[in-house]
């Protein structure tokens, strides 16, 4: 079975804080990929970052990060000196190889207070 | 360059009616699929079309059918609607066969459908 798990429900930080949010998945597939998406109260699913199961290069992209460690299934996700707008719900997902579909996460609800 | 675009925006239905929800994928896109986000939850897949063609779907009752039409666009239809059906409903395109990638998904805003 596919699974994705975000433990966090929710997390609130002060602007300028560094937070991380969590991911661990589960799949027999050994080719498969990860994403995380941002939904903010608009409702439209904001992509994020994505990295394929064959790939454990760990990289940054402005503010933002990742960590995926295949040897303990997790996919966590950096953001370095918060700000306001960042506030949203995050949302870890995971696609095998033959498939199409997306296995979302609970979410995690980020409030970044001022 | 138009991104995905869904419409109503909110939909108010009483149970055992019928709703037709629509889906204009981004310029370019031959795939689109279907999500239900209930609240406070992550969203569900639904089912996929490539080309015309359901290409996926999820665990969802035959209630819940769909098409996509020659322009790529898309229509989700839910029968004999209950209460559990009040949800997001999200639509997403992408460029390639499928989504058997790594390629992202482009998602609409959605559409609130509440069932009384």
């Amino acid at each position: 079975a596919q699974k994705v798990t975000q433990a966090q429900t929710e997390i609130s930080v002060v602007e300028k804080e560094d937070v991380t949010l969590d991911c661990v998945y589960e799949t027999r597939d050994t080719t498969y990929y990860l994403f995380w998406y941002k939904q903010p109260p608009s409702g439209e699913l904001v992509f994020l970052i994505r990295r394929n199961s064959f790939d454990e290069q760990n990289e940054i992209s402005g503010r933002y990060s990742w960590n995926f460690q295949k040897s303990t299934s997790s996919f966590n996700f950096t953001i370095t000196a918060s700000q306001v707008v960042d506030s949203a719900v995050y949302f870890c997902a995971l696609r095998a190889s033959n498939t199409g579909k997306l296995i979302f996460g609970q979410g995690t609800t980020l409030q970044v207070k001022p | 360059e138009t991104g995905v675009t869904q419409s109503p925006t909110h939909l108010i239905k009483t149970r055992g009616q019928q709703v037709t929800l629509r889906c204009s994928s981004q310029s370019g896109h031959n795939t689109v699929s279907w999500y239900q986000q209930a609240l406070g939850q992550g969203p569900q897949f639904i089912f996929q079309y490539y080309r015309e063609e359901e290409n996926g779907r999820g665990n969802f009752p035959p209630r819940f059918s769909g098409l996509q039409f020659p322009n790529y666009s898309s229509e989700l239809n839910v029968n004999a609607l209950e209460l559990d059906d009040s949800a997001l409903y999200l639509c997403a395109s992408s460029p390639g066969q499928g989504g058997l990638t790594n390629e992202k998904l482009f998602f609409g805003s959605g559409t609130q459908l509440s069932v009384l």
